[in-house]
Formats: structure tokens, sequence, C-alpha cells
């Protein structure tokens, strides 16, 4: 069993829909949770990270971790076409260095 | 603008063949890290080096060597390249003042490697 299962998607939704993204871990040493965004082409770049459990908010993008259920989530509200990418869930410990457990990531399409 | 570079962005290589990649970055950051993206199994962290002495295995190590020829330069070789190495290679930085144990990293723009 992989330490961060995330599925690959794709998922495909109407431009404006509210998009939930997720991710389950089995690591209970887990304290730091990232959302990374990989368009195209291009390097993962960090869209938020939030330490423990609780909520962030970010303009229209929501994390959320529940850590008794061990699952991780992003939310992104009035989804627009530029959102279309491939959102990678990670996770590390606390403490010293900690490697980053990624997933695999979710495609995601906003179709206009 | 601080960034991370990646040269090449693009390699066809034959079996055999010794190829380098190069990494660059002007964030001034300590650490730096070196993964392969594959469909289906994500990122996978091959070395990392916190300065320039310092240079750590990742979880897939074998077949790789890298060296950390600056602190804002850090190179991965494949000595003999084999068809399994076909992957997207990203380098990337974090920094202990700045992310502390959170450990963000920043990705540079990745490289596209066959090797046939």
């Amino acid at each position: 069993q992989k330490e961060v299962e995330q599925d690959p998607g794709p998922l495909s939704v109407p431009e404006g829909a509210i998009v939930s993204l997720n991710c389950t871990y089995s690591n209970s040493a887990f304290q730091y949770f990232m959302w990374y965004r990989q368009y195209s082409r291009k390097g993962p770049e960090l869209l938020m990270y939030t330490y423990s459990s609780g909520n962030k908010e970010d303009g229209r993008f929501t994390a959320q971790v529940d850590k008794s259920s061990k699952y991780i989530s992003l939310f992104i509200r009035d989804s627009q076409p530029s959102d279309s990418a491939t959102y990678l869930c990670a996770m590390s410990p606390r403490g010293g260095y900690q490697k980053v457990t990624f997933g695999i990531g979710t495609k995601l399409q906003v179709i206009p | 603008d601080a960034d991370v570079t990646q040269t090449p962005r693009n390699r066809i290589t034959k079996t055999g063949k010794r190829i380098m990649l190069e990494c660059s970055q002007t964030k001034g950051h300590d650490r730096m890290y070196w993964y392969r993206q594959d469909p289906g199994l994500g990122l996978r962290l091959i070395y990392y080096s916190f300065d320039v002495k310092d240079i750590n295995k990742g979880e897939i190590s074998d077949g790789y060597s890298v060296s950390r020829q600056a602190q804002a330069k850090f190179s991965l070789s494949l000595e003999s390249a084999i068809p399994n190495q076909t992957a997207l290679y990203f380098c990337a930085t974090s920094d202990l003042r700045t992310s502390g144990s959170a450990n963000e990293q920043f990705f540079g723009p990745g490289t596209r490697l066959t090797v046939l």
C-alpha cells in the first residue's frame, strides 16, 4: 500500500463548478500537508500548505486536513479554464529534514 | 526573478550512453533535489543535497550519480543510460531558513529524457 493515495482522474468539470480534490494517507507522522499545481510541460508549483489539522483559505482555494481520517482535500470555487492542470498532494513529518511524499496527481480539466 | 533552471529541456539518447542533466538556481537556497516523474508513479526522489559537502541518496538512486559543484548548481548523471530511465526529471530547491520543517520545494521546468 502506498503511503499517499490520490485518484489520477482525469476529472472534467464545467467552468464555474466547485472542484474537490482529495488524498488519503497512512503515515500518522505526517504533519505538513501541501498542494502543488503542475501545468503541462512545467514543474510543480506550491499552491498551499497547512500544518496539522484544519482549514486554510487562499482566494478561490481551500485546503482541508482531517487527521483523524487521514484525509486531505483541496476545494476550488468558481473553477476557471486556467485551473486546468494536474494537482499533486504532498506530505511530510515534522522536525529537521523530512522527506516529502507526493501523491501521483489528479488531472483536472475545466471546460469553458 | 529568482528561479530554478534546468538544461537540457529535452534529450534523446541511446542505451549505454552517459548523460548529464544540469540544474542551476538563483534563489539562494541551500537544499537541492533531483526527482523523476513517471505516469502512475508520481514524483520519486533520486538524490538530495543540503550543501556542497552533503549528498544523500533518495529512494531510487541506483543507476544515478550527482555532483554539487556549488551552492547554486546540482547535476545529475546517468553513467550508462537504460530505457527504463526514460522519464521527466525535475530539480527542486528549498531553504530551511524560510520554509522550516515544512520543506516547501520549488521546482525547475523539467527535462524530458528518452533512452532508446
